[in-house]
Protein backbone atom coordinates (compact mmCIF):
# COMPACT_ATOMS: atom_id res chain seq x y z
CA UNK A 1 0.00 0.00 0.00
CA UNK A 2 0.45 3.73 -0.30
CA UNK A 3 1.10 4.07 3.46
CA UNK A 4 1.32 2.41 6.70
CA UNK A 5 -1.96 0.81 7.87
CA UNK A 6 -3.38 -0.62 11.03
CA UNK A 7 -6.19 -2.53 12.47
CA UNK A 8 -8.60 -1.85 14.10
CA UNK A 9 -8.31 1.63 14.08
CA UNK A 10 -10.87 1.28 17.32
CA UNK A 11 -10.69 -1.05 19.69
CA UNK A 12 -12.57 -1.57 23.11
CA UNK A 13 -12.58 -4.64 24.91
CA UNK A 14 -13.41 -5.41 29.00
CA UNK A 15 -10.43 -5.98 31.58
CA UNK A 16 -8.90 -9.22 31.44
CA UNK A 17 -9.29 -9.57 28.02
CA UNK A 18 -6.72 -10.60 25.33
CA UNK A 19 -5.95 -8.07 22.21
CA UNK A 20 -4.29 -8.09 19.23
CA UNK A 21 -3.12 -4.82 17.19
CA UNK A 22 -2.02 -4.90 13.61
CA UNK A 23 0.08 -3.16 11.61
CA UNK A 24 1.04 -3.45 7.54
CA UNK A 25 4.24 -1.19 7.43
CA UNK A 26 5.09 -0.02 3.90
CA UNK A 27 6.55 -2.36 1.30
CA UNK A 28 10.28 -2.66 1.08
CA UNK A 29 10.64 -1.07 4.55
CA UNK A 30 12.69 -3.84 6.56
CA UNK A 31 12.13 -1.69 9.68
CA UNK A 32 9.30 -1.64 11.75
CA UNK A 33 8.29 0.29 15.43
CA UNK A 34 5.35 0.04 17.47
CA UNK A 35 5.00 3.17 19.52
CA UNK A 36 2.16 4.14 22.20
CA UNK A 37 0.84 7.35 23.22
CA UNK A 38 -1.38 7.64 26.28
CA UNK A 39 -3.50 10.69 27.07
CA UNK A 40 -1.65 13.99 27.28
CA UNK A 41 2.13 12.21 26.95
CA UNK A 42 4.58 11.69 24.15
CA UNK A 43 5.10 8.77 22.30
CA UNK A 44 6.67 5.87 24.07
CA UNK A 45 9.05 3.62 22.32
CA UNK A 46 7.76 -0.32 22.57
CA UNK A 47 9.68 -2.72 20.23
CA UNK A 48 11.66 -2.64 17.36
CA UNK A 49 12.03 -4.81 14.17
CA UNK A 50 14.32 -5.56 11.82
CA UNK A 51 13.01 -8.30 9.51
CA UNK A 52 11.21 -10.53 11.61
CA UNK A 53 13.47 -9.94 14.37
CA UNK A 54 13.24 -8.07 17.22
CA UNK A 55 16.64 -6.54 18.38
CA UNK A 56 15.42 -4.29 20.81
CA UNK A 57 12.22 -4.69 23.14
CA UNK A 58 12.83 -2.59 25.74
CA UNK A 59 9.99 -0.60 25.65
CA UNK A 60 7.62 -3.33 25.96
CA UNK A 61 5.77 -2.27 29.69
CA UNK A 62 5.70 -5.77 30.85
CA UNK A 63 5.21 -9.80 30.12
CA UNK A 64 1.91 -9.10 29.18
CA UNK A 65 2.87 -7.42 25.84
CA UNK A 66 4.55 -9.66 22.73
CA UNK A 67 4.69 -8.39 19.28
CA UNK A 68 5.69 -10.42 16.37
CA UNK A 69 6.34 -10.06 12.69
CA UNK A 70 6.12 -12.84 9.69
CA UNK A 71 7.35 -12.67 6.27
CA UNK A 72 9.23 -9.31 6.87
CA UNK A 73 5.70 -7.54 6.41
CA UNK A 74 2.92 -7.63 8.56
CA UNK A 75 3.48 -6.99 12.56
CA UNK A 76 0.88 -8.34 14.98
CA UNK A 77 1.44 -6.65 19.18
CA UNK A 78 -0.55 -8.77 21.49
CA UNK A 79 -1.76 -7.61 24.92
CA UNK A 80 -3.20 -9.84 27.51
CA UNK A 81 -5.11 -9.28 30.28
CA UNK A 82 -5.56 -6.50 29.39
CA UNK A 83 -5.79 -3.57 32.41
CA UNK A 84 -6.99 -0.50 32.38
CA UNK A 85 -3.67 1.40 31.98
CA UNK A 86 -2.83 0.00 28.67
CA UNK A 87 -5.83 2.45 27.33
CA UNK A 88 -3.98 4.06 24.99
CA UNK A 89 -3.22 4.85 20.99
CA UNK A 90 -0.94 2.41 19.28
CA UNK A 91 1.05 3.79 16.47
CA UNK A 92 3.21 1.50 14.49
CA UNK A 93 6.06 2.67 11.70
CA UNK A 94 7.96 1.52 9.36
CA UNK A 95 11.37 2.65 7.78
CA UNK A 96 13.66 1.33 5.02
CA UNK A 97 16.30 -0.07 6.51
CA UNK A 98 16.60 1.07 10.16
CA UNK A 99 19.09 3.51 10.41
CA UNK A 100 19.72 6.21 12.72
CA UNK A 101 18.97 8.69 10.36
CA UNK A 102 15.91 7.12 8.08
CA UNK A 103 12.59 8.64 8.28
CA UNK A 104 10.00 7.15 10.12
CA UNK A 105 6.31 6.63 8.69
CA UNK A 106 3.17 6.39 11.01
CA UNK A 107 0.19 4.60 10.50
CA UNK A 108 -3.06 5.80 11.63
CA UNK A 109 -2.74 4.06 15.15
CA UNK A 110 -5.47 1.91 17.10
CA UNK A 111 -6.89 3.77 19.94
CA UNK A 112 -7.50 0.89 22.36
CA UNK A 113 -9.82 1.76 25.38
CA UNK A 114 -10.16 -1.05 28.24
CA UNK A 115 -13.23 -0.76 30.44
CA UNK B 1 18.10 9.45 31.04
CA UNK B 2 17.22 11.05 27.48
CA UNK B 3 14.78 13.77 28.74
CA UNK B 4 13.16 15.85 26.25
CA UNK B 5 11.10 18.63 27.47
CA UNK B 6 8.97 20.93 24.85
CA UNK B 7 6.17 23.26 26.06
CA UNK B 8 2.86 22.30 26.11
CA UNK B 9 0.59 24.71 24.29
CA UNK B 10 1.16 27.79 22.41
CA UNK B 11 -1.17 29.75 20.91
CA UNK B 12 -0.20 32.45 17.66
CA UNK B 13 -2.14 34.31 15.15
CA UNK B 14 -2.59 33.39 11.61
CA UNK B 15 0.06 35.10 9.38
CA UNK B 16 2.14 35.31 12.54
CA UNK B 17 5.83 33.67 13.15
CA UNK B 18 6.19 31.16 15.97
CA UNK B 19 9.10 29.31 17.46
CA UNK B 20 8.60 26.06 19.13
CA UNK B 21 11.76 25.14 21.26
CA UNK B 22 12.69 21.51 22.31
CA UNK B 23 15.35 21.05 24.92
CA UNK B 24 17.06 17.12 25.44
CA UNK B 25 19.79 15.51 27.20
CA UNK B 26 23.00 15.51 25.10
CA UNK B 27 24.18 12.35 25.96
CA UNK B 28 24.43 9.44 22.89
CA UNK B 29 22.98 12.19 20.67
CA UNK B 30 21.69 10.72 16.89
CA UNK B 31 19.90 13.69 15.35
CA UNK B 32 16.65 15.53 16.14
CA UNK B 33 13.44 15.14 14.76
CA UNK B 34 10.61 17.12 14.11
CA UNK B 35 7.16 15.89 13.40
CA UNK B 36 3.73 17.34 13.24
CA UNK B 37 0.50 15.42 14.57
CA UNK B 38 -2.93 16.34 13.64
CA UNK B 39 -5.56 15.29 16.25
CA UNK B 40 -6.19 11.92 15.69
CA UNK B 41 -3.95 11.36 12.77
CA UNK B 42 -0.68 9.77 12.32
CA UNK B 43 2.70 11.77 13.03
CA UNK B 44 4.16 12.85 9.70
CA UNK B 45 7.63 14.33 9.61
CA UNK B 46 8.88 17.73 9.31
CA UNK B 47 12.40 17.64 9.77
CA UNK B 48 15.63 16.10 10.66
CA UNK B 49 18.76 17.89 12.01
CA UNK B 50 22.50 16.36 13.28
CA UNK B 51 24.88 19.03 12.78
CA UNK B 52 24.61 22.55 13.82
CA UNK B 53 22.42 25.24 12.40
CA UNK B 54 19.10 26.23 10.36
CA UNK B 55 17.86 23.89 7.86
CA UNK B 56 14.90 25.95 5.84
CA UNK B 57 11.94 23.75 4.37
CA UNK B 58 9.66 26.67 2.92
CA UNK B 59 7.71 27.91 5.58
CA UNK B 60 9.22 25.78 8.49
CA UNK B 61 12.85 25.86 9.62
CA UNK B 62 14.78 23.83 12.19
CA UNK B 63 17.68 24.59 14.42
CA UNK B 64 20.12 22.73 16.46
CA UNK B 65 22.59 23.52 18.66
CA UNK B 66 24.01 20.05 19.82
CA UNK B 67 26.48 21.75 22.27
CA UNK B 68 23.45 23.28 23.95
CA UNK B 69 21.02 20.56 24.07
CA UNK B 70 18.50 22.64 22.11
CA UNK B 71 16.42 22.71 18.81
CA UNK B 72 13.47 24.78 17.66
CA UNK B 73 10.96 24.54 14.93
CA UNK B 74 10.14 28.12 13.48
CA UNK B 75 6.77 28.19 11.78
CA UNK B 76 6.30 31.44 9.09
CA UNK B 77 3.21 32.46 7.57
CA UNK B 78 1.49 30.47 9.83
CA UNK B 79 -1.99 29.48 8.49
CA UNK B 80 -4.89 27.73 10.51
CA UNK B 81 -4.29 24.27 8.81
CA UNK B 82 -0.65 24.73 11.01
CA UNK B 83 -2.56 24.14 14.27
CA UNK B 84 -1.30 20.44 15.53
CA UNK B 85 0.69 19.08 17.86
CA UNK B 86 4.67 19.26 17.09
CA UNK B 87 6.81 16.59 18.61
CA UNK B 88 9.90 16.60 19.08
CA UNK B 89 12.21 13.50 19.41
CA UNK B 90 15.27 12.63 19.04
CA UNK B 91 17.58 9.35 18.25
CA UNK B 92 18.36 6.97 21.41
CA UNK B 93 21.34 6.04 22.39
CA UNK B 94 21.35 2.43 20.92
CA UNK B 95 21.91 2.06 17.00
CA UNK B 96 18.29 0.22 16.06
CA UNK B 97 17.00 3.98 15.09
CA UNK B 98 13.89 3.79 17.98
CA UNK B 99 13.00 7.22 18.85
CA UNK B 100 12.39 8.83 22.00
CA UNK B 101 9.65 11.75 22.18
CA UNK B 102 9.01 14.74 23.64
CA UNK B 103 5.31 15.03 24.80
CA UNK B 104 4.38 17.15 22.11
CA UNK B 105 3.66 21.10 22.01
CA UNK B 106 0.12 21.71 20.79
CA UNK B 107 -0.04 24.77 18.68
CA UNK B 108 -3.56 26.62 18.48
CA UNK B 109 -3.61 29.48 15.27
CA UNK B 110 -6.28 31.81 15.60
CA UNK B 111 -7.81 34.26 13.30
Amino acid sequence: GAGVSQSPSNKVTEKGKDVELRCDPISGHTALYWYRQSLGQGLEFLIYFQGNSAPDKSGLPSDRFSAERTGGSVSTLTIQRTQQEDSAVYLCASSLDGGLTDTQYFGPGTRLTVL
Amino acid sequence: GQNIDQPTEMTATEGAIVQINCTYQTSGFNGLFWYQQHAGEAPTFLSYNVLDGLEEKGRFSSFLSRSKGYSYLLLKELQMKDSASYLCARGGSSNTGKLIFGQGTTLQVKP
